[in-house]
């Protein structure tokens, strides 16, 4: 079972409503992050937090809204999204940022299935 | 059965066979690889990694190969069950756009289907 907790697991949302989504890890990790990946194609990253700030932003359009409140919470809020932001939305974290060789795996949560209409 | 990953992104292999999945990575500083394996309608799940000072790394039931000089890696399962139908996806740690910082960047992924 994944140690990441993602929440919720579907969310159905118009183009005019704000939702978030939520990520815990009780794994004292200090590096979180969030992928987007549609349908059979790979996890692409969207933000990287390291000690509960912002370290990685992938162009990201400024309709998601990433927030740490603290290093065991991971938050993306939604605003004004179109059609195709639908995806699933992948939270994982890591004990450090990866960096060079000094690196560690990714664990990866279940994900939330975003559908805007 | 060999996958050539990313032209032939489908893999089907007959239960107790062995498998191999292969990936291409562009980017020859990147110095971290993993191997990841999503189930439908679940997350990616770790199964091995490999440092670019090593070019062969086992597991249980499976090993990766890495050959920097031609930028391939692959993955072998071996007698391979049921259970591990899924997508495979290599990784790579590479540096980011901004050069500052590394993130680990998908390949485009091998659907393994095994038949009983």
């Amino acid at each position: 079972d994944t140690e990441v907790t993602q929440t919720p697991k579907h969310l159905v949302m118009g183009m005019t409503n704000k939702k978030s989504l939520k990520c815990e890890q009780h794994m004292g990790h200090r590096a979180m992050y969030w992928y987007k990946q549609k349908a059979k194609k790979p996890p692409e990253l969207m933000f990287v937090y390291s000690y509960e700030k912002l370290s990685i932003n992938e162009s990201v359009p400024s309709r998601f809204s990433p927030e740490c409140p603290n290093s065991s919470l991971l938050n993306l809020h939604l605003h004004a999204l179109q059609p195709e932001d639908s995806a699933l939305y992948l939270c994982a974290s890591s004990p450090h940022i990866v960096r060079g060789a000094n690196t560690g795996e990714l664990f990866f949560g279940e994900g939330s299935r975003l559908t805007v209409l | 059965g060999e996958s050539v990953g990313l032209h032939l992104p489908t893999l089907s292999v007959q239960e107790g066979d062995n498998s191999i999945i292969n990936c291409a990575y562009s980017n020859s500083a990147s110095d971290y690889f993993i191997w990841y394996k999503q189930e439908s309608g679940k997350g990616p799940q770790f199964i091995i990694d490999i440092r670019s000072n090593m070019d062969k790394r086992q597991g249980q039931r499976v090993t990766v190969l890495l050959n920097k000089t031609v930028k391939h890696l692959s993955l072998q399962i071996a007698a391979t069950q049921p259970g591990d139908s899924a997508v495979y996806f290599c990784a790579e740690n590479r540096k980011n756009s901004g050069g500052s910082n590394y993130k680990l960047t998908f390949g485009k992924g091998t659907l393994l289907t095994v038949n009983p």
